[in-house]
């Protein structure tokens, strides 16, 4: 399956900082990338699908100016968190793949703490 | 629409017992189901994808599920749980189409003892 790197895997900072998440997919040419949001002991929550060269689709809740999407090349996304404030705080993940019946192949994960 | 529902949100068993985790699913569509496995502050690892071929699914780890239709089950095995096997399992339903849509069971949080 695909090899998803993601980077920082932990960040803190404080709040009305911007944070910036990359997502690579390093042995598969991705034109959509996927990032969920997981609040402890929880499920994933789908925020946005990332297509490579147009714009995110966002999920219904999901605000678009506070959590921007860039997917620029067939390999990277990234997921900025703008002025974050601690109710941002979670373990943000992407994923890539899915076509047809195969399955997401996720990245370890980022876990962003707003103090 | 399509949904997922895990039974139990923990379940305990003792190493070298058999693990059973339950998942019904609905779909309007025939669906693909997977099982994956979450370690603490980690991302989720596949275990095994069922995709309308065989109904008994073999996976990593000694994981196999079985897909049943009249059921609308997907529930996960292991013969004997070991130690790593402790962990958050999702079950998760693709309807394959659109947009490539994932539905993410609430999770179960596997604890295995000693």
């Amino acid at each position: 399956g695909a090899v998803v790197s993601q980077h920082p895997s932990w960040v803190i900072c404080k709040s009305g900082t911007s944070v910036k998440i990359e997502c690579r997919s390093l042995d598969f040419q991705a034109t959509t990338m996927f990032w969920y949001r997981q609040f402890p002991k929880q499920s994933l929550m789908l925020m946005a699908t990332s297509n490579e060269g147009s714009k995110a689709t966002y999920e219904q809740g999901v605000e678009k100016d506070k959590f921007l999407i860039n997917h620029a090349s067939l390999t990277l996304s990234t997921l900025t968190v703008t002025s974050a404030h601690p109710e941002d705080s979670s373990f943000y993940i992407c994923s890539v793949g899915g076509q047809g019946n195969q399955p997401q192949h996720f990245g370890d994960g980022t876990r962003l703490s707003i103090l | 629409a399509q949904s997922v529902t895990q039974l139990d949100s923990h379940v305990s068993v003792s190493e070298g017992t058999p693990v059973l985790l339950r998942c019904n699913y609905s779909s309007s569509y025939s669906p693909s189901l997977f099982w994956y496995v979450q370690h603490p502050n980690k991302g989720l690892q596949l275990l095994l994808k069922y995709t309308s071929a065989a109904t008994l699914v073999k996976g990593i780890n000694g994981f196999e599920a079985e897909f049943k239709k009249s059921e609308t089950s997907f529930h996960l095995t292991k013969p004997s749980a070991h130690m790593s096997d402790a962990a958050e399992y999702f079950c998760v339903v693709s309807d394959g189409k659109g947009r490539r849509a994932l539905t993410f069971g609430s999770g179960t949080r596997l604890q295995v003892q000693p």
